[in-house]
C-alpha cells in the first residue's frame, strides 16, 4: 500500500507559467514533508521542505503548500525555466513515535518545462 | 561542503563476487543511510545509522552488509548478488535521524551479471 502517492507521472508547463506538483499521503503519523528533483543518473537533490505545523514555506521560486486535513501537499514553481525540467519527487517521514525518520517516497513526477 | 560522495560510480560485478559500495560526507551529520532505486521507481530505504549505531534495516537480504566505521563515512559490503539486485544505490546523510533534510549522493550504478 503506497503511504504516499503522486498521481500524476508527467506535467509538461510552458517557460514563465507556473508549475504545480501535487503529493497525497495516507499515513497521518507523518510531520515532515520534502520535495526533491532528480535528474538522470544523479541522486536526488534537496529542494524544499515543510514540517506539519506549518501550511506554506517559501523558497524562492518554489512554495511548498500542505493540507493536514485532506492530507494533501503541492510544490509550486513560479515561474517554471527550462533547467527545471526534471523528476520531482514527494518524501515523507514520521518522527517520534512513527516510522523513526526514515523517508518515504513517491513514484515521482516528471517535469518539462518548454521554452 | 554539503556533498555527499559515492565511489564508485559504475559496478559491473559477478554473483560470485564480493564489493563494497562507500560513502562519505563531511558535513558534520550523524545519521546516513543506504537506498536502492530501481529503474522508475522511487528511492527505497534500506539501512539507518544514527551515530554510527545501526538504527533500522528494512529486512535487507544479509548479501548486503552495511558498515559505518565512523561518523563520516558509510560501506555497503556486496556478496553473492543477484541479478535482480542491479540498481542505483543511493547514500544519503542528514544532520539527524527526525526532521531533517538528507543529502544524497549520485548513487552507484551497480550491475550484477
Amino acid at each position: 500500500d503506497q503511504q504516499v502517492k503522486q498521481n500524476s507521472p508527467s506535467l509538461s508547463v510552458q517557460e514563465g507559467r507556473i508549475s504545480i506538483l501535487n503529493c497525497d499521503y495516507t499515513n497521518s503519523m507523518f510531520d515532515y514533508f520534502l520535495w526533491y528533483k532528480k535528474y538522470p543518473a544523479e541522486g536526488p537533490t534537496f529542494l524544499i521542505s515543510i514540517s506539519s505545523i506549518k501550511d506554506k514555506n517559501e523558497d524562492g521560486r518554489f512554495t511548498v503548500f500542505l493540507n493536514k486535513s485532506a492530507k494533501h501537499l503541492s510544490l509550486h514553481i513560479v515561474p517554471s525555466q527550462p533547467g527545471d525540467s526534471a523528476v520531482y519527487f514527494c518524501a515523507a517521514s514520521a518522527g517520534y513515535g512513527g516510522s523513526q525518520g526514515n523517508l518515504i517516497f513517491g513514484k515521482g513526477t516528471k517535469l518539462s518545462v518548454k521554452p | 561542503d554539503t556533498e555527499v560522495t559515492q565511489t564508485p560510480k559504475h559496478l559491473v560485478m559477478g554473483m560470485t563476487n564480493k564489493k563494497s559500495l562507500k560513502c562519505e560526507q563531511h558535513m558534520g551529520h550523524r545519521a546516513m543511510y543506504w537506498y536502492k532505486q530501481k529503474a522508475k521507481k522511487p528511492p527505497e530505504l534500506m539501512f539507518v545509522y544514527s551515530y554510527e549505531k545501526l538504527s533500522i534495516n528494512e529486512s535487507v537480504p544479509s548479501r548486503f552488509s552495511p558498515e559505518c566505521p565512523n561518523s563520516s563515512l558509510l560501506n555497503l559490503h556486496l556478496h553473492a548478488l543477484q541479478p535482480e539486485d542491479s540498481a542505483l544505490y543511493l547514500c544519503a546523510s542528514s544532520q539527524g535521524q527526525f526532521k531533517t533534510e538528507a543529502f544524497f549522493g549520485q548513487g552507484t550504478r551497480l550491475t550484477v551479471v
